[in-house]
């Protein structure tokens, strides 16, 4: 099982938004990956690997944590950003799992 | 490009049946994992089944084991998902998504609309 924090993240553009999410049991491998979903659209692939960022993804997104313990960083929020964020782990039981997403807004 | 494309979603009562389909492009489609991924309306991504590139590997989430098939058609770069005993929690967008090489989601479609309701 895997649990984000915060559910709600209010900041303004420019800022750093930093996103937690914490898994019950070790996730083997770093097998943990980070998605952004805008309203109406389908999931967008940013961190795989627990740190290394999808085709196309800028910079200012970073992955990082091992074991139980992940975060995903934007260096410098851009009004494009905001959006609800998910982590997900694979490998363990269940086989695929989810974060229930932390909504990022503007403050 | 990598493209996958839903198809089959609707209204349906209670216990009935639908089948979707995801049309895939782009890449070779079988050397690759592919999966189903659901989310209610409103609430968070979760994943349903996956079938593995050669189509003799099969994993479901238990809330749909016994009524859910995933089958795949190589020949046609499809995949299916057989939903029968369809409940009213089932209601969902589902999304058809390509594997990447660490158990992650690196390509998805645009989703396909299943309402069960009576």
């Amino acid at each position: 099982v895997l649990t984000q924090s915060p559910a709600t993240l209010s900041l303004s553009p420019g800022e750093r938004a930093t996103l937690s999410c914490r898994a019950s049991q070790s996730v083997s491998r770093n097998f943990l990956a980070w998605y952004q979903q805008k309203p109406g659209q389908a999931p967008r692939l940013l961190i795989y690997g627990a740190s290394t960022r999808a085709t196309g993804i800028p910079d200012r997104f970073s992955g990082s944590g091992s074991g139980t313990d992940f975060t995903l960083t934007i260096s410098r929020l851009e009004p494009e950003d905001f959006a609800v964020y998910y982590c997900q782990q694979y490998g363990s039981s269940p086989l695929y799992a989810f974060g229930q997403g932390t909504k990022l807004e503007i403050k | 490009e990598v493209r996958l494309v839903e198809s089959g979603g609707g209204l349906v009562q209670p216990g009935g049946s639908l089948r979707l389909s995801c049309a895939a492009s782009g890449f070779t489609f079988s050397d690759y994992w592919m999966h189903w991924v659901r989310q209610a309306p409103g609430k968070g991504l979760v994943w349903v089944s996956r079938i593995n590139g050669g189509g003799s590997t099969t994993n479901y989430a238990d809330s749909v084991k016994g009524r859910f098939t995933i089958s795949r058609d190589n020949a046609k770069n499809t995949m299916y998902l057989q939903m029968n005993s369809l409940r009213a929690e089932d209601t969902a967008v589902y999304y058809c998504v390509k594997e990447g090489f660490t158990g992650d989601f690196d390509y998805w479609g645009q989703g396909t609309l299943v309402t069960v309701s009576s």
